[in-house]
């Protein structure tokens, strides 16, 4: 059964960095384009960026978010620095294996930007 | 950039009732549109993609039509599992997408 695990979420202090993590199962992950997608409390959800052939982000993160994968270990990963408030969300990691938006999606890790 | 707008914000439903959820775009986007359906606290779930392709495993009751600027999403009949925030998406702008700012669908 496939499944996707994000890990790595927590409290952070505005101008800080974090790495969060998503383990894939069940599926040849190498073969497969990464997404992540983040939602703040109460709010909808907010393309964050891609990882296939290249590498894409959304304007807000754009020259402070990397998004790197490792497949020898099926992770996928999202680096965050200079965090702002406004960057509190839940993360998603998710698939795009067909119809150029994400397929399935992981259960999501919690990022608070937070004096 | 290209704007998402969903209409309405959120209504009222019984079960059994048909349920229209209407999505615009700022721009034409073809059909390169999709559907997800998401309960509290849990991940979205993609309904439809192609504007009009139903993801595997999704019941039939659901329904996307449209094409260019004006997309819909139908319930035919709507069950008590069906109570959720419903997003469409668009990827015209491909490597970018945007989502339109949600529906929520709830008891009557």
């Amino acid at each position: 059964e496939e499944q996707l695990v994000e890990s790595g979420g927590g409290l952070v202090k505005p101008g800080g960095s974090l790495r969060i993590s998503c383990g894939a199962f069940g599926f040849p992950f190498k073969t497969v384009w990464m997404s992540w997608v983040r939602q703040a409390p109460g709010k909808g959800l907010e393309w964050v960026g891609r990882i296939g052939v290249t590498t894409d982000y959304a304007a807000p993160v754009k020259g402070r978010f990397t998004i790197s994968r490792d497949d020898s270990k099926n992770m996928l990963y999202l680096q965050m620095n200079s965090l702002k408030t406004e960057d509190t969300a839940v993360y998603y990691c998710a698939t795009e294996r067909s119809g150029w938006i994400p397929d399935y999606w992981g259960q999501g890790t919690l990022v608070t930007v937070s004096s | 950039d290209i704007r998402m707008t969903q209409s309405p914000s959120s209504l009222s439903a019984s079960v059994g009732d048909r349920v229209t959820i209407t999505c615009r775009a700022s721009q034409g986007i073809g059909n390169d549109l999709g559907w997800y359906q998401q309960k509290p606290g849990k991940a979205p779930k993609r309904l439809i993609y192609g504007a009009s392709s139903l993801q595997s495993g999704v019941p039939s009751r659901f329904s996307g039509s449209g094409s260019g600027t004006v997309f819909t999403l139908t319930i035919s009949s709507v069950q008590p599992e069906d109570f959720a925030t419903y997003y469409c998406v668009q990827h015209k702008s491909y490597p970018l997408i945007t989502f339109g700012q949600g529906t929520r669908l709830d008891i009557k």
